[in-house]
């Protein structure tokens, strides 16, 4: 059965902190794996990687994926209240979505 | 801009009372997706439309249907809500399946659904 997995479920972090969130994935036919971020509505999307080892990068968001590991991570650097939210991963396996639990990311002013 | 627009924000209904949830998009994205998400979980797909043609994912109850009457509307149908249906629906759209090529999904507000 294909899984997704994230980790740290939950997270707590200050303000200017550098933190990374993991993504493990277990499917039969991975075709790519997307990054989106929830607040308190509707995800919205952040990347999209395809292949193992380029990093895509968004002002202090990056995230980057092994093929090898079968895993992501997304960074974020120099923390802010505003990326306080819900980080979900999800891997296309299948022409379809199999989504990760997310990670809860609490930034302290 | 582009969008994806979700009506209501906000739905109240009884036990049992059909309610009605709808999805509008200006992306004119072929495929039209419906998930429910439920507190600290990962949505769930319920069903999407590619075009006209429906598909319902296996572990779908029958109280949940759908309608796409054009390309730029989709409706989610609850014909008997339970209390174990209240969730935030969300609709997305992407450009294309993904069979085709590579396509995120980009989502609407929401519609957090209270049963009472």
């Amino acid at each position: 059965e294909d899984k997704v997995v994230q980790s740290p479920l939950s997270l707590v972090v200050h303000e200017g902190d550098t933190v990374t969130l993991n993504c493990s994935y277990e499917v039969t036919n991975f075709r790519s794996l997307l990054w989106y971020k929830q607040e308190k509505k509707a995800p919205t999307f952040l990347f999209m990687l395809t292949s193992s080892g380029i990093e895509k990068k968004s002002g202090r968001l990056s995230s980057i994926l092994d093929k090898k590991e079968l895993s992501s991570i997304l960074n974020i650097t120099a923390t802010q209240t505003g990326d306080s939210a819900i980080y979900l991963c999800a891997v296309d396996s299948n022409y379809q979505l199999i989504w990760g639990a997310g990670t809860k990311l609490i930034i302290k002013p | 801009d582009a969008m994806v627009i979700q009506n209501p924000r906000y739905q109240v209904t009884q036990f049992g009372k059909p309610v009605t949830l709808s999805c509008s998009q200006t992306l004119n994205h072929n495929v039209m997706y419906w998930y429910q998400q439920k507190s600290s979980q990962a949505p769930k797909l319920l069903f999407h439309y590619y075009d006209k043609d429906f598909n319902n994912e296996a572990d779908t109850p029958d109280n949940f249907q759908s309608r796409r009457p054009n390309t730029s509307f989709c409706f989610l149908d609850i014909r008997s809500p339970g209390l174990g249906d209240a969730a935030m629906y969300l609709c997305a759209t992407s450009r294309d399946l993904a069979r085709y090529s590579y396509n995120e999904q980009f989502f609407g507000p929401g519609t957090r659904l209270t049963v009472l």
